[in-house]
């Protein structure tokens, strides 16, 4: 069974950084594209970023470029997000999701809360 | 990038068919047939029904088709059911960015 758990969020200041993990489990991890994406509670999801099997090839949304960097690790079935530099307007459910091509998303994790708030 | 366009709501009695539609660009739903659809039930993650225009993974019931004319993808529900009621999202790759860019979202309510 396919399985994306994230983790990481939580409260933090405007200007601050935070780390999201997301550990997969259930396929093999290093053969799938992997996206990250994030919703606002009562809005549409909106697209952040992806990366490519082996990590070599990443792309983000006008909104988060410069300011995300995406990464993984194969080798222990994790996807990872750094933020940095965060504003009130991130304020999110931010989750992973696995690649059926061409940036569509067919297995999604449960999500973690991220707030930026002073 | 802008999203793609959405009805607000749809609603349906039991049994009938809803169709959604989402209306997006050249660089997007008109130039690629990487059109997905996505089911969302509150508090839960979203759930993908359909890729590629009209592909169903596998265990979606295939009371769900897809279709696309143009710039313009096509969700249509047949035989609703009471467990149908929840937000659907489009999405489609976009060549103007590499990306890919959702849909407004669109809530469906059973009647």
């Amino acid at each position: 069974e396919v399985q994306l758990v994230e983790s990481g969020g939580g409260l933090v200041q405007p200007g601050g950084s935070l780390r999201l993990s997301c550990a997969a489990s259930g396929f093999t991890f290093s053969r799938f594209w992997m996206h990250w994406v994030r919703q606002v509670p009562g809005k549409g999801p909106e697209w952040i970023s992806h990366i490519n099997t082996d990590g070599t090839t990443t792309n983000y949304g006008d909104s988060v470029k410069g300011r995300f960097t995406t990464s993984r690790d194969n080798g222990k079935n994790t996807l990872f997000l750094q933020m940095s530099s965060l504003r009130a307007e991130d304020t999110a459910i931010y989750y992973c999701a696995r690649d059926v091509g061409w940036n569509q998303a067919d297995y999604w994790g449960p999500g973690t809360l991220v707030t930026v708030s002073s | 990038q802008s999203a793609l366009t959405q009805p607000a709501s749809v609603s349906g009695s039991p049994g009938q068919s809803i169709t959604i539609s989402c209306t997006g660009a050249s660089s997007d739903i008109g130039g690629h047939d990487y059109v997905s659809w996505s089911q969302q039930h509150p508090g839960k993650a979203p759930k993908l029904i359909i890729y590629d225009v009209s592909k169903r993974p596998s265990g979606v019931s295939n009371r769900f088709s897809g279709s696309k004319s143009g710039n313009t993808a096509s969700l249509t529900i047949s035989g609703l059911q009471a467990e149908d009621e929840a937000d659907y999202y489009c999405g489609s790759y976009t060549s103007s960015s590499g990306g890919f860019v959702f849909g407004t979202g669109t809530e469906v309510t059973v009647l």
